[in-house]
């Protein structure tokens, strides 16, 4: 079974600039979400999807991320315009279910290799 | 908001050692989650635990759920070179008991085994 999928694995972009981040999921799994670690800190949560929904956005810093899962399968990060501080490691993970929501299906996340964005 | 903090920062042992990384929240724990990342790679899920006073293994590596003491510990068993990497808990961000799959991650424990 093929694992969470990322593209690209590293993106060198200039202030200003636009840049698109893909996620696929592993298959069948309707839970999908975004992650972030900038240099030195936590890896920090920015959204999560249920199928082709956002369940939740409150780690999304800002108006210029946008997160999209048109049909429920591949989800894509836009960062526009790019910022220097949005440099860091994105990362993608995925889930049959999530904790507390009572149905039967697996809690654990699995990540994807993560896309290495650095805005210069 | 839940902050976890990991101990040691990095631990360097010989090969063949035990050793134990530490996991504290600030709020009870109710869903915590163990990874291991090698470098410029991706998060590898290990275990995850939901009770208090659980207890996971997986070859080498057992990991143990305290509710009570909001900790969760790593112990690996006879260190290899292949056990290298950084070691990363996460955790459910809402603590109620409810959780919607946001985690919150501590900042890291980078583990080097000599051969």
């Amino acid at each position: 079974e093929a694992g969470v999928t990322q593209f690209p694995s590293h993106s060198v972009i200039e202030k200003g600039q636009t840049v698109t981040l893909r996620c696929d999921p592993i298959s069948g799994h309707d839970n999908l979400y975004w992650y972030r670690r900038v240099m030195g800190k936590e890896i920090k949560f920015l959204l999560h999807f249920v199928k082709e929904s956002k369940q939740d956005e409150s780690g999304m810093p800002n108006n210029r991320f946008l997160a999209e899962r048109t049909g429920g399968t591949y989800s894509t990060l836009k960062v526009q315009p790019a910022e220097l501080e949005d440099s860091g490691v994105y990362f993608c993970a995925s889930s049959q279910d999530y904790f507390g929501r009572g149905l039967s299906g697996s809690y654990e996340q699995y990540f994807g290799p993560g896309t290495r964005l650095t805005v210069t | 908001s839940q902050e976890l903090e990991q101990s040691p920062q990095s631990l360097i042992v010989q090969e063949g050692k035990n050793l134990t990384i530490n996991c504290t929240s600030s709020k009870t724990l109710y869903g915590l989650y163990w990874y291991k990342q090698k470098y410029g790679e991706g998060l590898i899920f290990l275990m995850m635990l939901q009770k208090g006073g659980e207890e996971k293994s997986h070859e080498k590596i057992t990991a143990k759920l305290d509710e009570k003491k909001q900790q969760s510990s790593l112990h690996i068993t006879a260190s290899q070179p292949s056990h290298a990497g950084i070691y990363l808990c996460g955790a459910d961000a809402n603590a109620g008991g409810t959780s919607y799959g946001k985690l919150t991650f501590g900042q890291g424990t980078i583990l080097t085994v000599h051969p």
